[in-house]
């Protein structure tokens, strides 16, 4: 079945840094999806990409979706300590989502 | 967030005892789904339902079981709940508007199982 990987795992960055995750899917997808997950909390949609190539901004936050489709980026600008959480890709399968496994970020003062 | 309730939030039991877990929508949404969350492994779909009596297994149904009667509650069970079901559980919706289908969480329920 569709599979989506992601990495890193974790990343702790000092405050100020950049940081960026990737998600990889196995398979070509329709669209993909940006959750964010704070500590204790549950998932919130962020962005979903289209197209091929898409590149969509949210304030420090940019997005992109890679042309052949089957990968995207998250890439922050400048982390603050309210950049703190977890963030999960998610493909579309049908009628669900098939989620990556997450990038825990951590952000020092 | 979407009118999504999760009960209950919290729940301890023993292994063997059955359980269930109630998600509660208040927007009419078709689609309900549950998920399970574990350290290392993301969020992982255990079942959906895509209408009233309508559903389907995810990736880890093994040991669960879901109902939906009405379109507002879609009801998961343990039948007799292992310690390998400790986890996070999150109930979701599915929104569309647009073009953009998005999922919108409950907050979560706690299951630990001794």
């Amino acid at each position: 079945g569709q599979q989506v990987m992601q990495i890193p795992q974790y990343q702790h960055v000092q405050e100020g840094e950049d940081f960026t995750t990737y998600c990889n899917s196995s398979t070509t997808l329709s669209n993909i999806q940006w959750y964010k997950q704070r500590p204790g909390g549950h998932p919130v949609f962020l962005i979903q990409l289209v197209k091929s190539g898409e590149v969509k901004k949210q304030k420090r936050l940019t997005f992109q979706f890679g042309e052949a489709k089957k990968n995207s980026s998250l890439h922050i600008t400048a982390t603050q300590t309210t950049d703190v959480g977890t963030y999960f890709c998610a493909g579309e399968d049908t009628d669900k989502l098939i989620f990556g496994t997450g990038t825990r970020l951590q952000v020092f003062p | 967030d979407a009118g999504i309730t999760q009960s209950p939030r919290h729940k301890v039991t023993e292994t063997g005892t059955p359980v269930t877990l109630r998600c509660h929508q208040t927007e009419n949404h078709r689609y309900m789904y549950w998920y399970r969350q574990d350290p290392g492994h993301g969020l992982r779909l255990i079942h959906y339902s895509y209408g009233v009596k309508d559903t389907d297994k995810g990736e880890v149904s093994d040991g669960y079981s879901v109902s939906r009667s009405k379109t507002e509650d879609f009801l998961l069970t343990l039948e007799s709940a292992t310690s390998s079901q400790t986890s996070v559980y999150f109930c979701a919706i599915r929104k569309e508007w647009g073009r953009t289908d998005t999922q919108y969480f409950g907050p979560g329920t706690r299951l630990t199982v001794l």
